[in-house]
């Protein structure tokens, strides 16, 4: 049982790089979603998706492009890394039917220098 | 905004102690309050979780107590060991696809 897997679990960039970090679920979950996790502000909702073709923005998405073009991928894009994007990434899947048990990855630390 | 308030950002328990974490949400609209426990180098992993229509929910030694009036919830571990040493999320929700938020964390340690 694999569950959310996130590659790379860890990265540096310089600013203005681009990258993007992997996600992809085999449990056929329809929800995945991405937050970041920073000290003392818990974490935050980027963008997420309920299905194929289907994504929106979470909270705090500026800077970061999703797409969902499977069930099971759901890669996050840095267009242009800013070293306030500095953080730790994770990944969450869950169903649409009870998609408030989050199933989370075990996350990618980015730092952006 | 934060509309998810926890506290206290870091607890310190004798092993065998009760542990407690509150928090407090201002949207009267969210409807499913749960907890996520994390450990270093893990993702969060859902621990517990209530619904506004019961006032405690018990899961071996966890407990959620919500008080909808006062709009705050928390949990109570009891007995607390130290493999209960984690970073403990609150967090609330609502709408269609029930999108998270979440509170600052807690870092619970338990000594011995």
């Amino acid at each position: 049982n694999a569950g959310v897997t996130q590659t790379p679990k860890f990265q540096v960039l310089k600013t203005g790089q681009s990258m993007t970090l992997q996600c992809a679920q085999d449990m056929n979950h329809e929800y995945m979603s991405w937050y970041r996790q920073d000290p003392g502000m818990g974490l935050r909702l980027i963008h997420y998706s309920v299905g194929a073709g289907i994504t929106d923005q979470g909270e705090v998405p500026n800077g970061y492009n999703v797409s969902r073009s499977t069930t099971e991928d759901f890669p996050l894009r840095l267009l242009s890394a800013a070293p306030s994007q500095t953080s730790v990434y994770f990944c969450a899947s869950s169903t649409l039917a009870t998609n408030e048990k989050l199933f989370f990855g075990s996350g990618t630390q980015l730092s952006v220098l | 905004q934060q509309q998810v308030k926890q506290s206290p950002q870091s607890l310190i328990v004798q092993k065998g102690g009760i542990s407690i974490i509150n928090c407090a949400y201002e949207n009267t609209a969210f409807d499913y309050f749960p907890w996520y426990q994390q450990f270093p180098g893990k993702g969060p992993a859902l621990l517990i979780a209530i619904r506004p229509d019961v006032s405690e929910k018990k899961e071996g030694r966890f407990t959620i107590s919500f008080n909808k009036s006062a709009k705050q919830f928390s949990l109570h571990i009891m007995d607390s060991q130290p493999g209960d040493s984690a970073t403990y999320f609150c967090a609330a929700s609502l709408g269609q696809y029930r999108k998270l938020t979440f509170g600052t964390g807690t870092r619970l340690t338990i000594i011995p």
